[in-house]
Formats: structure tokens, C-alpha cells, sequence
């Protein structure tokens, strides 16, 4: 079963940022978080990850809760193309070495 | 740089015959995935090689699933006498040696009518 709760939709203005919570509260002290996104009949694509410290790149931004129970993943400007399922995961490091375990993620839709 | 293929992208089956799908990883990438997806659901791991080496699958791969990666390079899924419940998105995913990320092809869709 997958260790992380999110909400299943999201709406958000096209400009705006896009602010996706993600519950772990059963995190371990090994395990990181990870971010995909999967535009509509494509393959998923990774976004980012981190183990405790707020990470960003040329994507978006992961903030991670002190308690590392909870994260946000930040898409500062959201563009109609970040209309996607976002999925939030957490794995032991390498990133699912073993194969990811996937929830049914946030569908976020990016209103014009 | 090319990323992950898969082909077929569509495959329309009818009950009962054999389907083989092919993925490409991208090259160098020792770690090759696969997975199953349903409408309104994530990806459902099925199984992984390390190179030529099939080293975990899921209890949702059946006898009649068997995937290969004879050279270590691409990777048949190949699926025997297909049901209805088979009909889903097939994704495949390649990951390089210490590596965080999974690279994941455009999956080929099967229908089984």
C-alpha cells in the first residue's frame, strides 16, 4: 500500500502557484520523498526529491515539514501545460531501487 | 539524448492470443522497470533487471506474464493467452547505477476485446 496521502483534484489559475500537500506521517528516518507528475497519456517524469531539508529546482520546490510527516510540492508559476496527476512517493534512497510504489496522486488542473 | 521507447504505442488484441511488448531503455542504464497501469489509477510495479538479470517480480505478474532482457540492452513483456483485465497501460522505466531517478518511456496501451 502506498505510504502517502494526497488530495485527489486541485484547481489552480494559470500565473498562479501551485501549492500540492502530501501527508507521510509513517515516514521513516531513511526514507525520502519523491515527486512525479504524468501528463495525460504519457509516462510519469520525475520532479524532485529530498530526505528533510526544503530542496528546489529548475521545476519546482519541495518544502518538508520539520516532523517530515508532511511536504508541499511548489510550482511557482503554473502554466496550462502543468496540468497533470502528481504523485507523491516515499522510498528509501535511490529512489525506488526496487520499483516505485505508486498512490492515485492530485490531479491538478491549471485554469486559464 | 534519447529517453525511453516502447513499442508498440497501441495494441488492440482480441482474448486468448499472445502479446509481446518492447522497451528501449535509454543506454547505459542498467536498471529497467516495468510497469501496469489502469484508468484512474498510479502505476502497479510488475517487475525489474539489473542488466540481463530479472531480480524481483510482483505477485501481480501471473504465469502468464514473462518478461526477458536477454543482453542486458531492451526488454520484451510478453503476455500468454490474454484476458479482458488485461487491457491496460504497459510503462516501462529505466534507472542508471546510483541514480535517484526513473526515466519512463510513453507506455503502450493494450486493449483485449
Amino acid at each position: 500500500d502506498a505510504k502517502t496521502t494526497q488530495p485527489p483534484s486541485m484547481d489552480c489559475a494559470e500565473g498562479r502557484a501551485a501549492n500540492l500537500p502530501c501527508n507521510h506521517s509513517t515516514i521513516s528516518g531513511n526514507e525520502y520523498v519523491y515527486w512525479y507528475r504524468q501528463i495525460h497519456s504519457q509516462g510519469p517524469q520525475y520532479i524532485i526529491h529530498g530526505l528533510k531539508n526544503n530542496e528546489t529546482n529548475e521545476m519546482a520546490s519541495l518544502i518538508i515539514t520539520e516532523d517530515r510527516k508532511s511536504s508541499t510540492l511548489i510550482l511557482p508559476h503554473a502554466t496550462l501545460r502543468d496540468t497533470a496527476v502528481y504523485y507523491c512517493i516515499v522510498e528509501g534512497m535511490g529512489g525506488g531501487a526496487d520499483g516505485l510504489t505508486f498512490g492515485k496522486g492530485t490531479h491538478l488542473i491549471i485554469q486559464p | 539524448d534519447t529517453g525511453v521507447s516502447q513499442d508498440p504505442r497501441h495494441k488492440i488484441t482480441k482474448r486468448g492470443q499472445n502479446v509481446t511488448f518492447r522497451c528501449d531503455p535509454i543506454s547505459e542504464h542498467n536498471r529497467l522497470y516495468w510497469y501496469r497501469q489502469t484508468l484512474g489509477q498510479g502505476p502497479e510495479f510488475l517487475t525489474y533487471f539489473q542488466n540481463e538479470a530479472q531480480l524481483e517480480k510482483s505477485r501481480l505478474l501471473s504465469d502468464r506474464f514473462s518478461a526477458e532482457r536477454p543482453k542486458g540492452s531492451f526488454s520484451t513483456l510478453e503476455i500468454q493467452r490474454t484476458e479482458q483485465g488485461d487491457s491496460a497501460m504497459y510503462l516501462c522505466a529505466s534507472r542508471r547505477t546510483g541514480g535517484n531517478e526513473q526515466y519512463f518511456g510513453p507506455g503502450t496501451r493494450l486493449t483485449v476485446t
